[in-house]
């Protein structure tokens, strides 16, 4: 039961280039989010997808697209890596998006775009 | 807006001593708040969910303490030790469109000197 999976573990772009983050979750959870954090920011919902073929913009979703491909994987885009794009990337999972539910979240993916 | 507030500075207390984080928040109305440990370049962990009508909950060495009025929740690690160091994050559901979103605070972290 490796809980949420998450790579690369690390990646550096050019500007302008584009890459796919991809998460996996293997508790059946039917919500998926992903994250960004940065120095002082704090966690910030970039997209979230309350089941299999949804998806919802969160507070920063400008810059990115989502894919939930199945039940277990939730996928990330850049279109075209920007600077301010270096983060690390969190993809975290649910059972639902009832009140309270708990988050598990992924290792992280170290983003630097130069 | 809707805002969760969380100490910036970092925490320094000697072992053994009790340990108290705050959470404040302004413009919600949670049904149930979360405590999350991160430590560093790993994703954050879950520790605690106390309900709305719960003044307070524990779990061996940690407490936590809800007051709605004042909008504010604390956290207690009691005998703290150097292995409690890490960045503690409170988060609150967010209520959008029937779901309940969860939403951090930047975290405060601990440092717990031997």
């Amino acid at each position: 039961n490796a809980g949420v999976t998450q790579t690369p573990k690390f990646q550096v772009l050019k500007t302008g280039q584009s890459m796919t983050l991809q998460c996996a979750q293997d508790m059946n959870h039917n919500s998926m989010y992903w994250y960004r954090q940065d120095p002082g920011m704090g966690l910030r919902l970039i997209y979230y997808s309350a089941s299999e073929g949804t998806t919802d913009k969160g507070e920063v979703p400008n810059g990115y697209n989502v894919s939930r491909l199945n039940k277990r994987e939730f996928s990330l885009r850049l279109e075209s890596a920007a600077p301010s794009q270096t983060s690390v990337y969190f993809c975290a999972s649910s059972k639902g998006l009832a009140g309270g539910q708990t988050q598990y979240f992924g290792p992280g993916t170290r983003l630097l775009v130069l | 807006s809707q805002k969760i507030e969380q100490n910036s500075e970092a925490l320094n207390i000697q072992e053994g001593k009790t340990a108290t984080l705050t959470c404040n928040y302004t413009n919600y109305s949670p049904a149930y708040l979360q405590w999350y440990r991160q430590d560093p370049g790993r994703g954050p962990v879950f520790l605690l969910l106390i309900r709305e009508n719960e003044k307070e909950k524990r779990k061996e060495r940690l407490k936590v303490t809800f007051d709605t009025t004042l909008k504010q929740s604390l956290f207690h690690i009691t005998a703290s030790q150097p292995a409690d160091s890490a960045t503690y994050l409170c988060a609150l559901d967010r209520e959008s469109g029937g779901s309940y979103i969860p939403t951090f605070g930047r975290g405060t972290s601990l440092i717990v000197h031997p």
